[in-house]
């Protein structure tokens, strides 16, 4: 099993980009969320998924979009990017009390 | 509204000594995590306390769960350089909440 996969590792947007983090996992989770994590700080909840077809905010989704279309993909969309956005996203998968955690996307905006 | 808060925030250890790092949270649970990250890297699962006195020990690692006092510690003994790393623990409240994570540096 693979875990969970991110894509991309790195990237720089220029202010008012637009771009989707992709979230991967091959668990058969149902639940799935993304965090971000500034630096120094611990992680916040973005958005998570309780299965296909469900989403929820979570603590600070403002400028973001998610979708669950299918149980393994969990994309992460930023419109409109703002250097607030600069930080390190990571997505997570569940079963019960586990999480497992994707090796992060680091994000910069300039 | 939960709120979790870890202290110390930085702990600077020389090799051999035993130290505790502290995590409160401010309403009921009944599940906390601990976690470790290295630099640049995801975050590694130490534990899973799911019970009022639950104790859990890995090598030098010991966490204990008090949910009656809300806290939670995790106990290093005989610190070694590996050890060397930020730990968060995470409550459960419906969604995982985060402490800011200790930053901890053994020195040999």
């Amino acid at each position: 099993n693979a875990g969970v996969t991110q894509t991309p590792k790195f990237r720089i947007l220029k202010i008012g980009q637009s771009m989707t983090l992709q979230c991967t996992q091959d668990m058969n989770h149902n639940y799935m969320y993304w965090y971000r994590q500034d630096p120094g700080m611990g992680l916040k909840l973005i958005y998570y998924s309780v299965g296909a077809g469900i989403t929820d905010k979570g603590e600070v989704p403002n400028g973001y979009n998610v979708s669950r279309s299918t149980t393994e993909d969990f994309p992460l969309r930023l419109e409109l990017a703002a250097p607030s956005q600069t930080s390190v996203y990571f997505c997570a998968s569940s079963r019960v009390n586990e999480q497992f955690f994707g090796p992060g996307t680091r994000l910069t905006v300039l | 509204e939960l709120k979790v808060e870890q202290n110390p925030l930085f702990l600077s250890m020389q090799e051999g000594k035993n130290y505790t790092i502290y995590c409160n949270y401010s309403t009921t649970s009944d599940r906390l995590y601990w976690y470790r990250q290295d630099p640049g890297k995801s975050l590694e699962s130490l534990f899973v306390l799911l019970s009022n006195g639950a104790v859990k020990q890995e090598g030098r690692l010991m966490a204990s769960l008090d949910t009656k006092a809300r806290l939670s510690t995790l106990h290093i003994t005989a610190a070694v350089h590996d050890l060397s790393a930020t730990y968060f623990c995470a409550v459960d409240g419906g969604a995982l909440v985060f402490g800011a994570g200790t930053i901890l540096r053994v020195k040999s």
